[in-house]
């Protein structure tokens, strides 16, 4: 059974920079063909794909976001962490971790704010 | 970037109708299309894999189909727990995109 979960301060303030950890398990982030990433939605709006990182070490990032995030693995303790820096009330919203193959994460609700 | 557009955005449908979901891409994506469900407070659930594949916790009156830009989710008899929010995500092309949801609602 693949499951995933989300972990990470709930309140943050501008400009600092966010980590989320995804901890998962029922797979290998070693095996070929895996991947992770993650995904946010702001109140009331749509979906958005941020970041994604492969069994190989292969990432992608959003276009608009790229120069803000990172994400790396560490395999040996099944997790996949994701920074976010200079925090904005806009980044405000709930921020998924998620397995390619359609697993998801519960969620971490984030919010920006002073 | 892809941009996935959903319709309607939202659909009141009576329990035992049939409900049908679209969602049009900017630019063809193969069948590289999920449908996901969303409850409240819940994580999204895939439903739908490579446009017509249904997955197995999901019954067989969730259909989807379509490809290139056009594509379908079908509900063919809406019961109480269906009730919710629809996504379609293509991932044919990163940045990967989400449909903007149909809010599914008893009528």
């Amino acid at each position: 059974q693949i499951t995933l979960k989300e972990s990470g301060p709930t309140r943050v303030k501008p400009t600092q920079t966010l980590t989320l950890t995804c901890s998962f398990s029922g797979f290998s982030l070693s095996t070929s063909g895996m991947a992770v990433g993650w995904i946010r939605q702001p109140p009331g709006k749509a979906l958005e794909w941020l970041a994604l990182i492969y069994w190989d070490d292969d990432k992608r990032y959003s276009p608009s976001l790229k120069s803000r995030l990172t994400i790396t693995k560490d395999t040996s303790k099944n997790q996949v962490v994701l920074t976010m820096s200079n925090m904005d009330p806009v980044d405000t919203g709930t921020y998924y971790c998620a397995h390619t193959r359609g697993y998801w994460g519960q969620g971490t609700l984030v919010t920006v704010s002073s | 970037d892809i941009v996935m557009t959903q319709s309607p955005a939202t659909l009141s449908v009576s329990p035992g109708e049939r409900a049908t979901l679209s969602c049009r891409a900017s630019q063809s994506v193969s069948s590289n299309l999920a449908w996901y469900q969303h409850k409240p407070g819940q994580a999204p659930r895939l439903l739908i894999y490579a446009a017509s594949s249904t997955a197995t916790a999901f019954p067989a009156r969730f259909s989807g189909s379509g490809s290139g830009t056009e594509f379908t989710l079908t509900i063919s008899s809406l019961q109480s727990e269906d009730f919710a929010v629809y996504y379609c995500q293509q991932y044919n092309n990163w940045p990967y995109s989400f449909g903007q949801g149909t809010k599914l609602e008893i009528k």
